[in-house]
């Protein structure tokens, strides 16, 4: 199993471009989500799904979409870069079976410089 | 909304000496897991506690769960260069809930 997988590993972008951060798991698990990590914040949790078609917001969802059309993908796009969004993207799977709170598994992370 | 402290941000030991990291919940928690995360790497799952109370040891490492189940502990003992890395506590309100609350990590440094 490649585990969760994210690409790309870095990207630089313009303010006000658009771009989507690809994730997938082989692990078939239900629950699926993207954190921020930024110096001295922590992980913070921008978006989840706990299945297939079914996704909601985290504590920081602003400026960022998500969809969930397959239990293995689950992409994060940036509408409009703005310089606050330059940070570290992890995206994480669990089973599911306790809501979001089982283990999760993260992926390698993405870091995005937006200037 | 939850809020999971974790106490201190910043810790510098000198190799062979024991360290400590604190985590605290405003409300109860179902679970509490702790994770590594090394310099420049990601997240990485370390133990899982769910019983008021429990304790749980992996080698060095002793992660303790509170009686109210609103606070932990995870302590190292005999630093080694290898347990280098930010460590973070992540606690669940269970059922109904589908989100862990991460505190912000402790960063560990260790001085050969």
């Amino acid at each position: 199993n490649a585990g969760v997988t994210q690409t790309p590993k870095f990207q630089v972008l313009k303010t006000g471009q658009s771009m989507t951060l690809q994730c997938a798991q082989d692990m078939n698990h239900e629950y699926m989500s993207w954190y921020r990590q930024d110096p001295g914040m922590g992980l913070r949790l921008i978006h989840y799904s706990v299945g297939a078609g079914i996704t909601d917001q985290g504590e920081v969802p602003n400026g960022y979409n998500v969809s969930r059309s397959t239990t293995e993908d689950f992409p994060l796009r940036l509408l409009s870069a703005a310089p606050s969004q330059t940070s570290v993207y992890f995206c994480a799977s669990s089973l599911g079976t306790s809501g979001g709170t089982d283990t999760q598994y993260f992926g390698p992370g993405t870091r995005l410089t937006v200037l | 909304g939850q809020q999971v402290m974790q106490i201190p941000q910043y810790q510098h030991v000198q190799e062979g000496e024991d360290f400590t990291t604190y985590c605290n919940s405003s409300t109860t928690l179902s679970n509490i897991q702790w994770y590594k995360q090394r310099p420049g790497g990601h997240p990485v799952f370390l133990i899982q506690l769910v019983k008021s109370g429990e304790v749980k040891k992996q080698k060095r490492l002793t992660f303790q769960f509170g009686e109210a189940k609103k606070n932990s502990s995870l302590h190292i003992t005999a630093t080694q260069t290898t347990d280098v890395g930010t460590y973070f506590c992540a606690g669940g309100l269970g059922a109904g809930s589908y989100q862990l609350t991460f505190g912000k990590g402790t960063k560990l440094s260790v001085i050969p």
